[in-house]
Formats: structure tokens, C-alpha cells, sequence
């Protein structure tokens, strides 16, 4: 089982701060890296999938990046809202098995107002 | 609208006993996933299925079985051989195209033993 790493665990920031997450995947056989929200009592909902080295994707105040060679994304909410507080969990495909999805731990973000 | 409806939303299990939850998707999505969640780990695979009549085992389908008859529905059977059901549950769907595809979640099931 290959192991996708995401830091950090938790976090908690202030409304209008901004802030980012890592997650840290095998870069060899790589397929595709997925960003995925999960707010409490709802089901997770994608925010991205990116697939090439040096991808960039935004959404709002939410952006992503890749680097597929060094094997990670960051994830990056600009100007945090309550409404962000949510585990944002990074999974990975590779080439070799790319219908299997390996999620990360997840990080957990609070935003205070 | 379109979407995942998993039910049970609760399930409660006596010791020897098999349960079945239930997935159905309306989104004409080919690929189906079962996923465990377990307190402070990440969504672990139990089976796949890219098409019907056909699934694979995930990362821990020990003490699992499946069946895919239908393309809408992916029932996920925990049997008496899991010793250890207590979790969360979560199904998922997506479009199969070569895995760059995002799934969609259901609300999840969550499972506890008598």
C-alpha cells in the first residue's frame, strides 16, 4: 500500500487569514493527484484533478498546485471563511492501477470568526 | 437531481450476523467504490467495480463481499469473518475514464456492533 502523507493534521486560523496545506505522494508511476473537501455531516465533494506537472487549478479563493516530479501539491485557501472549515483530503492514482484512488490522512482546518 | 443515496444512514450489527448496506447511483457513472473510514485515518478502498458484473478487491476486502448486477446499485455485504466492523462507511461513483475522473460521494453509513 503506497502511503500519501498530508500536513498538517489540523489547523486553525483566523477569518481572513489565508493559509495552505501539503500533501506528499510517490512521484514515481504517477497518474493524477485529486483535492477533495469534506465538510462535517456532508458527503466530500472534489475540488480538483490535476494531472500534469506544474498544473495550476483555482476555485474561488481556492487554489491547487502539482509538482509531479518531486511528488507534491499544495493547496491554498486565500482570505479563509468559516464556511472553509472543513478535512480537505488529497488522493493519488498511479499509471499502473489508475482506477484505484489512495487517499491521505486528510487536514483539518477551522477557521474562527 | 442526480446523486448517491446510501442507506442505512445508521446500521447496528449483532456478532455472527452479516449486514448489508446498500449504494445506488443515478449519475449513469460506470465506476462504483466502497471505502472505510476509521477515526483519525484516511478513506481506505474495499472493493471496486468499473463495470457491471466485474469487481476488484481494494486494500482491505477481508471479512467483505460485493455483488454489481446492476450498473446504479453496489451493495457492500460485511460479514461475520470482519472482526472488526465498527466504521464509517462510504460509497462513491465516477466516470471510468482512465482514473482522472472525480468521484462522487454518497452520505455515508456508519456501523456500530450490539
Amino acid at each position: 500500500i503506497l502511503n500519501v502523507e498530508q500536513s498538517p493534521q489540523s489547523l486553525h486560523v483566523q477569518e481572513g487569514d489565508s493559509t495552505n496545506f501539503t500533501c506528499s505522494f510517490p512521484s514515481s508511476n504517477f497518474y493524477a493527484l485529486h483535492w477533495y473537501r469534506w465538510e462535517t455531516a456532508k458527503s466530500p465533494e472534489a475540488l480538483f484533478v490535476m494531472t500534469l506537472n506544474g498544473d495550476e487549478k483555482k476555485k474561488g479563493r481556492i487554489s491547487a498546485t502539482l509538482n509531479t516530479k518531486e511528488g507534491y501539491s499544495y493547496l491554498y485557501i486565500k482570505g479563509s471563511q468559516p464556511e472553509d472549515s472543513a478535512t480537505y483530503l488529497c488522493a493519488f492514482n498511479r499509471k499502473t492501477s489508475y482506477d484505484k484512488v489512495i487517499f491521505g490522512p486528510g487536514t483539518s482546518l477551522s477557521v474562527i470568526p | 437531481d442526480g446523486g448517491i443515496t446510501q442507506s442505512p444512514k445508521y446500521l447496528f450489527r449483532k456478532e455472527g450476523q452479516n449486514v448489508t448496506l446498500s449504494c445506488e447511483q443515478n449519475l449513469n457513472h460506470d465506476a462504483m467504490y466502497w471505502y472505510r473510514q476509521d477515526p483519525g485515518q484516511g478513506l481506505r478502498l474495499i472493493y471496486y467495480s468499473q463495470i457491471v458484473n466485474d469487481f476488484q478487491k481494494g486494500d482491505i476486502a477481508e471479512g467483505y463481499s460485493v455483488s454489481r448486477e446492476k450498473k446504479e446499485s453496489f451493495p457492500l455485504t460485511v460479514t461475520s469473518a470482519q472482526k472488526n466492523p465498527t466504521a464509517f462507511y462510504l460509497c462513491a461513483s465516477s466516470n471510468r475514464d482512465r482514473g482522472n475522473q472525480p468521484q462522487h460521494f454518497g452520505d455515508g453509513t456508519r456501523l456500530s456492533i450490539l
